[in-house]
């Protein structure tokens, strides 16, 4: 069974444009979860969606946003971009909802100029 | 909001020695502890997890240990192997089902 995907795999923006971030979750998983990876601050969560909705989110401004798709393929949005925004963003999906046991992707390493 | 805090942020054994890494968490209600091995470059991959009913749980030279008291619950690498090499991430799962990460150790095994 193919792993958990992320496209693009490295991404160059500058300050004040928009990204989106695509993830493609192991077949017949339906939950997929967003984390942003920084070197100060671990893995911080992002929002998780399920069955093309979101049903948790962290604590980030709403310049992040997300959706997901009918075949649970999800995409991840920053708008208006700023330099803290690099990092490595990470998604991971599960089976179920609030699954214990969740994959990680390889991410999708952004930086912003 | 709910954290875990992590330690040490580094860490270098010799090859064969043991190696612990503690996590201390904020929500009591927390009920699952993962911890995660990421290599360089790659994507962290879960390796042992506990839940709160379970004190201990060890899967060949891995061992994990949770103290729900004193809320802190730490990882054991017996025997440690140039393979072990990696960054480190405990992790607790909220009753909100959100999953908080501590900040990861980078454990160095020295041959």
């Amino acid at each position: 069974k193919a792993g958990v995907t992320q496209t693009p795999r490295y991404l160059i923006k500058t300050r004040g444009q928009q990204v989106t971030l695509s993830c493609s979750p192991i077949s017949g998983h339906r939950s997929v979860s967003w984390y942003q990876q920084t070197p100060g601050q671990g893995l911080q969560f992002l929002f998780e969606y399920f069955s093309e909705t979101q049903r948790n989110k962290g604590n980030f401004p709403g310049r992040f946003s997300g959706r997901q798709f009918s075949n649970s393929r999800s995409e991840m949005n920053v708008s208006t971009l700023e330099l803290g925004d690099s990092a490595l963003y990470l998604c991971a999906s599960s089976f179920r909802l609030a699954e214990e046991t969740q994959y990680f992707g390889p991410g999708t390493r952004l930086l912003v100029l | 909001g709910e954290n875990v805090e992590q330690h040490p942020s580094t860490l270098s054994v010799q090859e064969g020695d043991s190696a612990v890494i503690k996590c201390t968490y904020s929500d009591s209600a927390s009920n699952y502890f993962p911890w995660y091995k990421q290599e360089l470059g790659k994507r962290p991959q879960l390796i042992i997890d506990i839940r709160s009913n379970v004190g201990e749980k060890k899967d060949q030279r891995i061992a994990v240990t949770l103290n729900k008291t004193a809320k802190h619950f730490s990882l054991h690498i017996t025997e440690t192997q140039p393979e072990d090499s990696a960054v480190y991430f405990c992790a607790g799962k909220t009753t909100g089902n959100q999953f908080y990460f501590g900040t990861g150790t980078s454990l160095t095994v020295i041959p």
